[in-house]
């Protein structure tokens, strides 16, 4: 059973432009959970997502940052007009049931992002 | 959330047990402990988790004080592929999904 798989492992854009990265969770798994981490800090919750749902978006900034989980397909992080803070490593994690039935999620390698 | 404390940095020679502590005095009845690990460069691995009493999984135990002020997480024989940043986490358990990870106490296994 393959693991959370991100895409791409690294990513490189210049300010202004746009940032799509994409999570196919573990397989059975509906829930996903996107993470950032800045440089030399632990991992922030950004949002959580069932297919075609936003459950908790709590952590996400209010501007220029989105996410999707489609019915097909992969979940997608998108941040549009990119600025050097946005620079991070980005992890997905998934799980197999919701939060309270399950506490354990499987994260996947992570994409990092830098932006030039 | 409960804020925890950890150690910035320990050493554990390889073979011996690895006692890694975690602060979390202002922790809510209903929250639990949880404990991660990241390997250089990797996504955040589960460890194991616990709500007051200790827990024992095939990687590692979970010692809770009995106020639940502070735990202890033992990896009973290290290896050099234990080498990691570990991280104690706690949070709601309606919201167990949402963890904040602090900075963590790089632990460095040595031959």
């Amino acid at each position: 059973n393959a693991g959370v798989m991100q895409n791409p492992r690294h990513l490189v854009r210049r300010r202004g432009q746009e940032a799509r990265l994409r999570c196919s969770p573990m397989k059975g798994h509906s829930h996903v959970y996107w993470y950032r981490q800045l440089p030399e800090e632990g991992l922030k919750f950004m949002v959580y997502l069932q297919k075609e749902n936003i459950i908790d978006e709590s952590g996400m900034p209010k501007e220029r940052f989105s996410a999707e989980f489609p019915k097909e397909g992969p979940s997608i992080l998108r941040i549009q007009q990119v600025v050097r803070g946005d620079s991070a490593a980005y992890f997905c994690a998934s799980s197999p049931m919701a939060p309270g039935q399950t506490y354990e999620q499987y994260f996947g390698p992570g994409t990092r992002l830098t932006v030039t | 959330d409960a804020k925890t404390t950890q150690p910035p940095s320990m050493d554990c020679a390889e073979g011996r047990a690895a006692n890694l502590p975690c602060n979390h005095s202002t922790i809510s009845g209903n929250e639990y402990v949880y404990w991660y690990r990241q390997i250089h460069s990797q996504g955040p691995q589960y460890i194991i988790h616990g709500l007051k009493n200790n827990e024992t999984n095939e990687m590692a135990s979970l010692i809770i004080t009995e106020d639940r002020k502070s735990s202890t997480l033992i990896l009973p024989h290290a290896t050099l592929r234990d080498t990691a940043v570990y991280y104690c986490i706690v949070s709601l358990t309606n919201s167990g999904y949402a963890l904040n990870f602090g900075k963590g106490t790089s632990l460095l296994v040595t031959p």
